[in-house]
């Protein structure tokens, strides 16, 4: 199985700070990633697939980068509203999916 | 636009067995796998199987390819998952979500609760 490692688990930052939350994963993926932002009581919501491109209607602050298994998610200026918990996740139509185990950004 | 929509909230008791629906809208059905997730209180989302929505070939996880089943209506436009002999770990939020193009779609969850 493809095993997935998020970090890190938690990240305390202020309103304008620049975030980066990593996702090395066991084996090459060929960039088929997605980071996810998800508020309690709520579903995932889609930000990045395939490792770097933006979900429409996804703020621009929000990037993904890398390929083979390391993989980053990154904030460029942080907002109210992007105080949550993010995941990253391997997928395919036709394969078993796998999430890391998540990141909370929390308030500084 | 795509849809999922889930049905309701279930209660359950321990050994009892819950069927939760994907009913689905806005592209061809037969075009895409569904996949099914689960995500327990203040944990990461966990990948339970999936289904060829063309053909009804499935693929599940070891963790609960015991006791879980997936299939289709195609004529419907939808998904099923049957989880039988629940306990009480198995109180979670079941998503269905499907990758159509670009974009993976989810449901907006089913809360199942297992308790006596």
């Amino acid at each position: 199985d493809i095993q997935m490692t998020q970090s890190p688990s938690t990240l305390s930052a202020s309103v304008g700070d620049r975030v980066t939350i990593t996702c090395r994963v066991s084996q090459s993926i060929n960039n088929w990633l997605a980071w996810y932002q998800q508020k309690p009581g709520k579903a995932p919501k889609y930000l990045i697939y395939r490792a770097s491109s933006l979900e429409s209607g996804v703020p621009s602050r929000f990037s993904g980068s890398g390929s083979g298994t390391e993989f980053t998610l990154t904030i460029s200026s942080l907002q109210p509203d992007d105080f949550a918990t993010y995941y990253c996740q391997q997928y395919n139509s036709y394969s078993p999916w796998t999430f890391g185990q998540g990141t909370k950004v929390e308030i500084k | 636009q795509v849809q999922l929509v889930q049905s309701g909230a279930e209660v359950k008791k321990p050994g009892a067995s819950v069927k939760v629906s994907c009913k689905t809208s806005g592209y061809t059905f037969t075009s895409y796998a569904m996949h099914w997730v689960r995500q327990a209180p203040g944990q990461r989302p966990e990948w339970m199987g999936w289904i060829n929505t063309a053909t009804g070939g499935t693929e599940y996880s070891r963790k609960v390819q015991d006791r879980v089943s997936i299939t289709r209506d195609t004529s419907a436009s939808a998904a099923y998952m049957d989880l039988d002999s629940l306990r009480s770990e198995d109180t979670a939020i079941y998503y269905c979500a499907t990758i159509a193009g670009r974009t993976v779609y989810w449901g907006r969850g089913t809360l199942v609760t297992v308790s006596s």
